[in-house]
């Protein structure tokens, strides 16, 4: 199987403190997993990414996990502002190229 | 850098009637894929393309055709546009199966 689960579907957070996305994958060749933010009427953009050989990565104010053992990557949004309200998609990598979560609706309130 | 461009930007069809939605990439990817994003939903794989006149169907094929003309095209037919149908398509494209860069949408409504 290729499906990608995504967790939470909605997440409210408030302004200044993080907020933790959490995808599962089936496919165990999968070894790329990126992590897109769309926001409305937008196209969906690469914000950060990590590789099999990896297990953490920063840029900014974004970490990503991953435990290849438990097929099992995150998104963290430390200090979360405003502008971080967005939907944020998983993906990993299979034989059809990426498969996508379903997607989370981050909201930041004040 | 690159960009993908996709035409027309928003289309307006009637039902049953057959759509063509175009899409351009200048990065020289090999693949190339069309999406369907209902709104606030998912992105669901409709076709990619590995290579020029290569065609491989996604989840979401029936109903669609798709055409890859040459390595920077790609083209997605709705064969017969359902009444209400209301839906953001989105082009991308990458090297094999790493980075996608998506294009800015079509926008589908069916009268």
């Amino acid at each position: 199987g290729e499906q990608v689960e995504q967790l939470p579907s909605i997440l409210r957070v408030q302004e200044g403190s993080s907020a933790s996305i959490n995808c599962t994958y089936e496919n165990s060749a999968s070894n790329y997993f990126p992590w897109y933010k769309q926001e409305p009427g937008e196209n969906p953009k690469l914000i950060i990414d990590i590789r099999s050989n990896m297990e953490r990565k920063q840029t900014q104010g974004l970490i990503v996990l991953l435990d290849k053992k438990a097929k099992r990557f995150s998104l963290h949004i430390t200090d979360t502002q405003p502008g971080d309200s967005a939907m944020y998609f998983c993906a990993a990598s299979g034989a059809q190229g990426l498969t996508f979560g379903l997607g989370t609706r981050v909201s930041v309130f004040p | 850098g690159g960009i993908i461009t996709q035409t027309p930007k928003f289309l307006i069809g009637q039902e049953g009637q057959k759509l063509t939605l175009k899409c351009q990439q200048n990065f020289n990817h090999d693949t190339m894929y069309w999406y369907r994003q209902d709104s606030g939903k998912g992105l669901r794989l409709i076709y990619y393309s590995i290579t020029e006149n290569d065609l491989q169907k996604g989840d979401l094929s029936e109903g669609y055709d798709a055409s890859r003309e040459k390595k920077s095209s790609f083209s997605l037919t709705v064969t017969s546009a359902q009444k209400n149908e209301m839906a953001v398509f989105l082009c991308a494209s990458s090297i094999r199966e790493d980075t996608q860069y998506f294009g800015p949408g079509t926008r589908l409504l069916v009268l």
